[in-house]
């Protein structure tokens, strides 16, 4: 069963940087094609995709916000952290982490599968 | 501004079947089979209903359905039940754009 977790500070001040946390089980960054990837959700607005990162360290990023963005993992901890730099009170949303299973089309090439998400966690952007 | 464009709301009564459109252009969902599905009930996270147009995950009921035609890929519920209200996003990756979600779609079951 897979499961993921997100961890974090709810409120964050603006220009500050936030470091979220992702634990997950039930998967492992040992298999080939497993990744894991960061989504987020202003309050009543519509999703928004971040960045992912794959068992081989390979990164995707969202071209709009990739000079913020920065996903690591720690395969030993089944974790996966995303920081991003120079908050704005625009940034507020929940943030879901999920995971991604590469697939392959020979139209598009590799492309991550979104297929399980954690619950989301709520973070402020607020002086 | 979502690149995929979805109607805001639609509706339906139970039994009844709805469609919920997904327009992009054809250099994106006219040409990526990428194309994914997510179901939000109200205050949960999304789960993946279809993925790559029309294929459904394990446990994902067959009134779910998706399709594709041109620029516009779909997806239809059939026999609509209460539970079936929810959010409703699609999903679409492309080398150039990575990952890409319309702006959500509201369905109310009447």
């Amino acid at each position: 069963q897979i499961t993921l977790r997100e961890s974090g500070p709810t409120l964050v001040k603006p220009t500050q940087t936030l470091t979220l946390t992702c634990t997950f089980s039930g998967f492992s960054f040992r298999r080939s094609g497993v990744g894991v990837g960061w989504i987020r959700q202003p309050p009543g607005k519509a999703l928004e995709w971040l960045a992912l990162i794959y068992w081989n360290d390979d990164k995707i990023y969202s071209p709009s916000l990739k000079n913020r963005l920065t996903i690591t993992k720690d395969t030993s901890k089944n974790q996966v952290v995303l920081t991003m730099t120079n908050l704005d009170p625009v940034d507020t949303a929940t943030y879901y982490c999920a995971h991604g299973q590469r697939h392959y089309h020979f139209l598009t090439g590799y492309w991550p599968l979104i297929d399980y998400w954690g619950r989301g966690t709520l973070v402020t952007v607020s002086s | 501004q979502s690149a995929l464009t979805q109607p805001p709301a639609v509706s339906g009564s139970p039994g009844q079947s709805v469609t919920i459109s997904c327009t992009g252009t054809s250099s994106d969902v006219g040409v990526h089979n990428s194309v994914s599905w997510y179901q939000q009930p109200p205050g949960t996270a999304p789960k993946l209903i279809i993925y790559e147009v029309s294929n459904r995950p394990s446990g994902v009921p067959d009134r779910f359905s998706g399709s594709k035609s041109g620029n516009t890929a779909s997806l239809t519920i059939s026999g609509l039940q209460a539970e079936d209200e929810a959010d409703y996003y699609c999903s679409l990756y492309t080398p150039t754009s990575t990952l890409v979600f319309g702006g959500g779609t509201k369905l109310t079951v009447l």
